[in-house]
C-alpha cells in the first residue's frame, strides 16, 4: 500500500517570501502525484499533479512541484507568497491503476500561514 | 454547470440515528468516491465507485453503506450514527484514471 507524508503540519511565511510544503511517498509501484488546496469552509481544489514526463510540473496560482523518483518526493514551491495563499495543502498519491476519486491517499495536509 | 453537489451542509444526528448524504455530478464521470476529513488525519477513503452498479471498500469503510444506481448519483448511508463518525464528509468524482477529481463542497457532520 502506498503512504504520504507531509513533514510539516505548520508552515508560517512572510508576504513576498518564497514557500517550500514538503512531501515524501512511499509505495512499491509507480503512482500518479498531486497537491491540492482547501480554502476555508470549501472543498479541495487541483493545484497541480505529475503523470508522467518533466519532473518539473507548474500549476494554478504560481505554484510548482518538482517530481524525484529517487528521494520519492514531490515538494510544492512558490517563490513569492500573497496573503491569498492561507489555506491548507495536501499532497496525494494513486497508484498508476487510478487517478480519479477511485482511490487517492493523502498525506495530513501542511496549513500555510501569510504574515504581512 | 454545478459540478459536484452535496447535500446537506449541516446535520446534527444523536447517535443511533441513520441518515444519507448525497451526491451528485453532472460531468458524466464515472469514478465517485467518498472521503472523511478529521482534524490532523487528512482525508480518508470510505468507499469509492468506478461506474453505475460497482462500489468497493477504502481505508474506513466500517459504518457506512454505499450504491450507485445511477451514473449522477452516489449517495453514503450511515446506518447508526456514533459520535466517531462526527466528521466532514467530502464526495469526489472524475472522469476517469490519473486524471483531476473533482470535490464537494462537503457535508459536516455532528453526532451526539
Amino acid at each position: 500500500a502506498q503512504s504520504v507524508t507531509q513533514l510539516d503540519s505548520q508552515v508560517p511565511v512572510f508576504e513576498e517570501a518564497p514557500v517550500e510544503l514538503r512531501c515524501n511517498y512511499s509505495s512499491s509501484v509507480s503512482v500518479y502525484l498531486f497537491w491540492y488546496v482547501q480554502y476555508p469552509n470549501q472543498g479541495l481544489q487541483l493545484l497541480l499533479k505529475y503523470l508522467s514526463g518533466s519532473t518539473l510540473v507548474k500549476g494554478i496560482n504560481g505554484f510548482e512541484a518538482e517530481f524525484n523518483k529517487s528521494q520519492t518526493s514531490f515538494h510544492l514551491r512558490k517563490p513569492s507568497v500573497h496573503i491569498s495563499d492561507t489555506a491548507e495543502y495536501f499532497c496525494a498519491v494513486s497508484l498508476h491503476s487510478g487517478g480519479g476519486a477511485d482511490g487517492l491517499t493523502f498525506g495530513k495536509g501542511t496549513h500555510l500561514i501569510i504574515q504581512p | 454547470n454545478a459540478g459536484v453537489t452535496q447535500t446537506p451542509k449541516f446535520q446534527v444526528l444523536k447517535t443511533g440515528q441513520s441518515m444519507t448524504l448525497q451526491c451528485a455530478q453532472d460531468m458524466n464521470h464515472e469514478y465517485m468516491s467518498w472521503y472523511r476529513q478529521d482534524p490532523g488525519m487528512g482525508l480518508r477513503l470510505i468507499h469509492y465507485s468506478v461506474g453505475a452498479g460497482i462500489t468497493d471498500q477504502g481505508e474506513v469503510p466500517n459504518g457506512y453503506n454505499v450504491s450507485r444506481s445511477t451514473t449522477e448519483d452516489f449517495p453514503l448511508r450511515l446506518l447508526s450514527a456514533a459520535p466517531s463518525q462526527t466528521s466532514v464528509y467530502f464526495c469526489a468524482s472524475s472522469y476517469e484514471q490519473g486524471t483531476e477529481a473533482f470535490f464537494g463542497q462537503g457535508t459536516r457532520l455532528t453526532v451526539v
